[in-house]
């Protein structure tokens, strides 16, 4: 049981480059969020989805994709970098929030140069 | 859409001493689910404790405690006999479609 897994640990991009972040998790969760995490800005969410092949947007989705085609996957694309998306990138799943918020990963730490 | 607010950015605290964080939300919702974090360090995010909305008793897990104030929207973490392993960033999230998180209190705690 791997929980959350996340990679890469940390990634540099050019501006304009296109990548993918990958979240795995192996507890057959239903619920999967991504956060990005900026200095005095808290946690923001980016997209999340309930379940396989459902997802919706949250508060900074402006360019980023995700797709959900299995429980166990949930990544999220970076269609063209920009600087402003300098960050540290954090996967998130539950089989209950309500009841056990969320689980973590360890984080992605992403700079666009 | 829900907000979070937490206006305390930096707290210190002598080891040993209780400290309590503040948060606040806004919602015009009546069933959701508040949750106090903590990031030490090491960058891992780590479940403190977790207060249903539609139950009026606060939550306590050990040290831990809340003061839910529904009507108030504030939802505060006490933290009892500081230990110099509670230095971390703290933070309140609030989920009811989605969870969403305050911009967080750095606390540290002082030998």
């Amino acid at each position: 049981n791997a929980g959350v897994t996340q990679t890469p640990k940390f990634q540099v991009l050019k501006t304009g480059q296109s990548m993918t972040l990958q979240c795995a998790q192996d507890m057959n969760h239903e619920y999967m969020s991504w956060y990005r995490q900026d200095p005095g800005m808290g946690l923001r969410l980016i997209h999340y989805s309930v379940g396989a092949g459902i997802t919706d947007q949250g508060e900074v989705p402006n360019g980023y994709n995700v797709s959900r085609s299995t429980t166990e996957d949930f990544p999220l694309r970076l269609l063209s970098a920009a600087p402003s998306q300098t960050s540290v990138y954090f996967c998130a799943s539950s089989s209950d929030r309500n009841v056990y918020g969320y689980t973590f990963g360890s984080g992605t730490r992403l700079t666009v140069v | 859409a829900q907000t979070v607010t937490q206006s305390q950015p930096e707290m210190s605290v002598q080891e040993a001493e209780t400290v309590t964080l503040s948060c606040t939300y806004d919602t015009s919702e009546n069933n959701y689910y508040l949750f106090w974090y903590k990031q030490p360090p090491s960058r891992q995010m780590i479940l403190v404790i977790r207060q249903e909305a539609y139950k009026q008793q606060n939550a306590t897990e050990n040290r831990f405690s809340v003061n839910f104030q529904k009507a108030a929207k504030s939802f505060s973490l006490k933290i009892s006999d500081s230990q110099l392993g509670d230095t971390a960033m703290y933070f309140c999230a609030f989920l009811l479609n989605d969870m969403r998180f305050g911009a967080g209190t750095r606390l540290t705690v002082k030998p």
